[in-house]
């Protein structure tokens, strides 16, 4: 079953903060976070696996909490290059084995 | 430039027809996925391959199937090609489980 993402689109000013919600309604094992510009393929931002950590780079950060069963990506001070598609993927375990599956996308849009 | 390389970067073809993207992973990454990125679905796992043996499995048609050579590169084998099956194919590669590298993608339009 597909995550659910939130918000489907956001528009910030550059410099501004900005969250992207992924929330699973299975118990998961990692979330994986990629930023795809249009035309482009996806770029792989992080993974995080269950035990609740916290995950960043430079301005980008992320966290997964598995009680929830749902990870955040905060974007701070954000810039023109952070504009893109977001997707979060989500990895879970059932008696059929591994199942890998995408969110629908957030795009996020950094004006100047 | 991440390292990946997929061929065709382009493919048209006709409905019912057979075709195999290829993928040559970064210099010493051991692992490979497949992803499918169309309008209506979205961005779809496939499959993962590490050093030659299937690793997972995804929303791969039975019509699909895919294989990793001793080479490390993986190859897609699409069969019986559908309209819907038009779409951006992806692979990665990744030296280890916290991190991959995306290659540009082959467009494949079915008519």
């Amino acid at each position: 079953q597909q995550p659910v993402q939130s918000p489907q689109a956001v528009i910030l000013r550059e410099g501004e903060d900005a969250v992207i919600n992924c929330s699973s309604s299975k118990a998961l094992y990692s979330v994986h976070w990629y930023r795809q510009k249009h035309g482009e393929a996806p770029v792989f931002l992080m993974i995080l696996l269950k035990g609740g950590e916290q995950k960043g780079h430079e301005k980008i950060s992320a966290s997964f909490n598995e009680k929830k069963q749902q990870s955040s990506l905060y974007l701070t001070a954000s810039q023109l290059s952070y504009s893109g598609t977001y997707f979060c993927g989500t990895e879970d375990w059932d008696n059929y084995g591994q199942n890998f599956v995408f969110g629908p996308g957030t795009r996020l849009s950094v004006l100047p | 430039d991440s390292g990946v390389t997929q061929t065709p970067k382009h493919l048209i073809t006709a409905t019912g027809q057979r075709v195999t993207l290829r993928c040559s992973p970064r210099s010493g990454d051991l692992s490979v996925y497949w992803y499918q990125q169309s309008l209506d679905q979205g961005l779809q796992f496939l499959i993962q391959y590490y050093n030659g043996e299937e690793r997972a499995k995804g929303n791969i048609l039975e019509r699909f199937s895919a294989q990793q050579f001793p080479d490390l590169h993986s190859e897609l084998n699409l069969s019986s090609l559908e309209l819907g099956d038009s779409a951006l194919y992806f692979c990665a590669s990744s030296p280890s489980a916290s991190e991959q590298y995306f290659g540009p993608g082959t467009r494949l339009t079915v008519t």
